[in-house]
């Protein structure tokens, strides 16, 4: 059964500050792997993905993620946050291409929240 | 605009009194799929769809019912709600890729208090 692992329920950085949020995951096969975000009182806005290819993923609001397979982890990471960052981070892990096209269940860690100060 | 849209948004019921949570997408997708979000444990897949009259059990579909008779709609059934299902629940929908999983989109989420 495929499953997610966000080590880290609370973090707390400076705004300005480098930020990496981690994520591992458990997977049989070739994984899809994404991260959402989810301001408070909002719905989930996806971040980036990665089905393929190069293992450096660049998304939107000034993230990217890398996919390393033999660590089973996608992290998140930005290098200089901004206040407006403030929100839950949810990384999620999905049939990949060679799954038979049998399982299409999207698997969510259970979130890492992330506080800046000023 | 391309949206996933749920009502009600809020909803206070009681114990036992059979409610729906509509669900309904604008992007022409296959696929749709009902989440439950409860603190401490992230989003947990109730039920999803492949497409119309294709439907199949997530990680906890336990007292909860779908239907999937048109393409834009995936309505939540709570036949008889318990205290344990107040929750914040989203529905998301997706092009179906051969190829695996995609991307999902979100709706903005209802949230159920049972009494």
């Amino acid at each position: 059964a495929q499953s997610v692992t966000q080590p880290d329920i609370h973090i707390t950085v400076s705004e300005g500050a480098s930020l990496e949020l981690r994520c591992n995951y458990s997977y049989g096969a070739t994984p899809y792997l994404f991260w959402y975000v989810q301001s408070p009182g909002q719905g989930l806005q996806l971040l980036l993905k990665y089905f393929s290819g190069d293992t450096l993923v660049q998304g939107i609001k000034g993230f990217e993620a890398e996919f390393k397979r033999s660590q089973s982890s996608f992290n998140l990471r930005k290098p200089s946050v901004h206040w407006s960052d403030a929100a839950e981070y949810f990384c999620a892990v999905g049939a990949g291409w060679n799954s038979g096209g049998s399982n299409y269940k999207l698997t969510f860690g259970k979130g890492t929240l992330l506080t800046v100060n000023p | 605009e391309a949206q996933v849209t749920q009502n009600p948004r809020y909803l206070i019921t009681v114990t036992g009194k059979k409610l729906t949570v509509t669900c309904s997408q604008n992007m022409n997708h296959e696929y749709m799929s009902w989440y439950r979000q409860d603190p401490g444990l992230g989003l947990r897949q109730i039920y999803y769809s492949m497409n119309v009259e294709v439907t199949d059990k997530g990680d906890v579909p336990e007292g909860y019912k779908v239907s999937r008779k048109e393409k834009r709609n995936f309505p939540l059934i709570l036949e008889s709600p318990s205290p344990n299902q107040t929750s914040l629940y989203f529905c998301a929908s997706s092009h179906r890729s051969g190829r695996g999983i995609n991307e999902q989109f979100f709706g903005p989420g209802t949230r159920l208090t049972v009494l």
